[in-house]
């Protein structure tokens, strides 16, 4: 079994200042993760993933995560956050192997403040 | 063209009526899944289409039929809608089962009345 804990609902940011959104997960296996986003009126986009190796990942529009065994947590990051990365995220985490299913977070809602 | 287009993006339907929603997607790929999401909860698995094959989920097995009638198009059926059913549905293509990255359309607005 799996499952993902997105502990903010929405988190509200000053345009410039630097993000992070948290996302913890549970997996019985070594998972894969990922993060998507959803900006308004459009279909989740997939903004990073992890599979294997460097613990850090880059994905587009500066995002990065960072994944942590030890914590069970797979952390979204930006340095400089834009008024266009206001959206939704999701972080998701699907079992490392055969064709099991993606399982998602609830999603946090981000805003950013001029 | 990465797009998968759903349609209608905003559904009103009576309670005990049938709803049908339209997903398509010009990528040809070989999974078509469909997910259901209500306000502050994580997208919930539905059902997916590998090919011709159908896999619904355990949990929601009696609920939701679905068809594929080629790999473009893929629908979502509700026999008789309930007031629960009322949510966003997402449909999503992959193309393949494996770790391909799944895109996903902006989805339906289901409102059941």
């Amino acid at each position: 079994a799996q499952s993902v804990t997105q502990p903010d609902a929405r988190v509200t940011v000053s345009e410039g200042a630097s993000l992070q959104l948290r996302c913890k997960y549970s997996s019985s296996v070594t998972p894969y993760l990922f993060w998507y986003v959803q900006y308004p009126r459009q279909g989740l986009q997939l903004l990073l993933k992890y599979y294997s190796g460097d613990p850090v990942v880059q994905g587009v529009n500066g995002f990065e995560a960072e994944f942590s065994k030890s914590n069970s947590s797979f952390h979204l990051r930006k340095a400089s956050v834009h008024w266009s990365d206001s959206a939704v995220y999701f972080c998701a985490v699907r079992a490392n192997y055969g064709n099991e299913k993606i399982t998602f977070g609830a999603g946090t809602k981000l805003t950013i403040k001029p | 063209d990465t797009t998968v287009k759903q349609n209608p993006r905003y559904k009103l339907a009576r309670v005990g009526k049938p709803v049908n929603l339209i997903c398509s997607q010009t990528m040809n790929h070989d999974t078509m899944y469909w997910y259901q999401k209500k306000p502050n909860q994580a997208p919930k698995l539905l059902l997916f289409y590998y090919d011709k094959i159908l896999n619904r989920e355990a949990d929601t097995f009696e609920k939701f039929q679905s068809s594929r009638p080629n790999n473009s198009f893929c629908s979502l059926y509700i026999g008789s809608a309930g007031l629960e059913y009322s949510a966003m549905y997402l449909c999503a293509s992959s193309r393949d089962r494996g770790l391909a990255e799944q895109f996903f359309g902006p989805g339906t607005r289901l409102t059941v009345l």
